[in-house]
C-alpha cells in the first residue's frame, strides 16, 4: 500500500494567519483527498485533488479558505487561510492506491492544528 | 441518502476477550466497498479490513474478521484475543464504484483493559 507523509505534524498558529500542509506519497496516485477531523468527531471531506485540474470542494468548503495545489502525482498541499479558532482540527490527506484494485484509501499521519 | 450508523459510542473489554463492533449502512448502489479503520491516540488512520460487497465470504485479517450481512446492510467487526494495542477509535466506512467519496460512521471508542 502507499506510504504517505505529512508536514508539519502539528502547529500552533495565531488567528488571521495561514498554514500550508504538505502531503507526500511514495508512489504515483491519481486521487488525493483532504479531510478535516474536529475533536471527537468523524472525518469530513474538504476536497479532492486531482493532478492537472482544479480541486473539487465539498459543500461548506471554499477555495479561498482552503486553497489546494496538486503539482504532480505524488504531492499536494492544503492551505488553511485567515485562520480562526474554529479551524483547530486534525487535517489528514489520503490517497486511493490504484494498485490494489479496490477503492480503499490510505491516510497520512495527520496534522494537528491549534489556532489561538 | 448514503449513511453509516455505528450504534456503540464506546465499548470496554478485558484484554484477551473477544469484542464485536456493530455497523449498519444504507446505499442503493449494487456494488460497493466496506471498510473498518482504526485510529489510535496517535491519530494515524489505519485500514483494518475491507470487504467487497460482491464477495459472499467474510473477510479476515489475523485477529480481525467481519460479519457481512448484505440483505440486512450490516457489517460488524469482530476482534479476537483483544490486545492493549487495540485501544482506539474504530470507524466504519464505505464507498461505491460510482462515488469514490468515503461515507463515514461516527466511530466507536474501544478501550481494552489490562
Amino acid at each position: 500500500s502507499a506510504v504517505i507523509s505529512q508536514k508539519p505534524s502539528r502547529d500552533i498558529c495565531q488567528r488571521g494567519t495561514s498554514l500550508t500542509i504538505q502531503c507526500q506519497v511514495d508512489s504515483q496516485v491519481t486521487m488525493m483527498f483532504w479531510y478535516r477531523q474536529q475533536p471527537g468527531q468523524s472525518l469530513t471531506l474538504i476536497a479532492t485533488a486531482n493532478q492537472g485540474s482544479e480541486a473539487t470542494y465539498e459543500s461548506g468548503f471554499v477555495i479561498d479558505k482552503f486553497p489546494i495545489s496538486r503539482p504532480n502525482l505524488t504531492f499536494s498541499t492544503l492551505t488553511v487561510s485567515n485562520m480562526s479558532p474554529e479551524d483547530s482540527s486534525i487535517y489528514l490527506c489520503s490517497v486511493e492506491d490504484p494498485r490494489t484494485g479496490v477503492r480503499e484509501q490510505y491516510f497520512g499521519p495527520g496534522t494537528r492544528l491549534t489556532v489561538t | 441518502a448514503q449513511t453509516v450508523t455505528q450504534s456503540q459510542p464506546e465499548m470496554s473489554v478485558q484484554e484477551a476477550e473477544t469484542v464485536t463492533l456493530s455497523c449498519t449502512y444504507d446505499t442503493s448502489e449494487s456494488n460497493y466497498y466496506l471498510f473498518w479503520y482504526k485510529q489510535p491516540p496517535s491519530r494515524q488512520m489505519i485500514l483494518v479490513i475491507r470487504q467487497e460487497a460482491y464477495k459472499q465470504q467474510n473477510a479476515t485479517e489475523n485477529r480481525f474478521s467481519v460479519n457481512f450481512q448484505k440483505a440486512a446492510k450490516s457489517f460488524s467487526l469482530k476482534i479476537s484475543d483483544s490486545q492493549l494495542g487495540d485501544t482506539a477509535m474504530y470507524f466504519c466506512a464505505f464507498n461505491t464504484d460510482s462515488n469514490y467519496q468515503l461515507i463515514w460512521g461516527a466511530g466507536t471508542k474501544l478501550i481494552i483493559k489490562p
